[in-house]
């Protein structure tokens, strides 16, 4: 069974830093893409950033770029996000998901981890 | 806003059929495949069609998705009450070179 579990949400003041990670299990992590997609609370999906699967090539949304870093480590089977930079607009819940790269497919997600930025 | 557009709400009674559109551009719904997703009240989404119109293993075959040009539908036949949920459509966009999710439609069944 395809498991993702993010963790590493919190309470940030602006201008700060947290890392989010994502343990994934249940699939061969190294035979994926992989991908950030937030959601403010009581908003839409909005995509933040995706890596392929040895993470040679990434990705970021305009809103982010410059700020966050995408990277994974294959042998932990393990996704990140370091946030920098932190402004309040961030705040929103943040899904870990699989992403099949060929087939543009964004199949299986997390249950999500939450982010605050607040002083 | 949105890079795709879908009505903010839809709504039906038990048995009904209801469809929900998307619209988008050349650069994304256009070119490339469309997926849809169902949010639960305080859920992750779930994938529900990839690839315009196939259904994951497990999705009932009430859920159907078609795709024109550059716009796309979620039908689903035989609504009920369970179906009520916030539903996305999302694709990989060439131009922005990332993945754009509608707005999404708050499905209610009355």
């Amino acid at each position: 069974e395809v498991q993702l579990v993010e963790s590493g949400g919190g309470v940030v003041r602006p201008g700060g830093s947290l890392r989010l990670s994502c343990a994934a299990s249940g699939f061969t992590f190294d035979d994926y893409g992989m991908t950030w997609v937030r959601q403010a609370p009581g908003k839409g999906l909005e995509w933040v950033s995706g890596i392929n699967w040895n993470g040679g090539s990434t990705g970021y949304a305009d809103s982010v770029k410059g700020r966050f870093t995408i990277s994974r480590d294959n042998a932990k089977n393990s996704l990140y996000l370091q946030m920098s930079s932190l402004r309040a607009e961030d705040t929103a819940f943040y899904y870990c998901a699989r992403w099949v790269i060929p087939a543009a497919i964004v199949d299986y997600w997390g249950q999500g981890t939450l982010v605050t930025v607040s002083s | 806003q949105s890079v795709l557009t879908q009505p903010p709400s839809a709504s039906g009674t038990p048995g009904q059929r209801v469809t929900i559109s998307c619209s988008g551009s050349s650069s994304n719904i256009g070119s490339n495949a469309v997926n849809w997703y169902q949010q639960l009240p305080g859920t992750a989404p779930k994938l529900l069609i990839y690839s315009h119109n196939q259904r994951p293993s497990g999705v009932p075959d009430r859920f159907s998705g078609s795709k024109s040009g550059t716009s796309a539908s979620l039908a689903i036949s035989g609504l009920q009450s369970e179906d009520e949920a916030d539903y996305y459509c999302a694709a990989w966009d060439d131009s922005l070179n990332g993945w754009v999710f509608g707005g999404g439609t708050k499905l209610t069944v009355l």
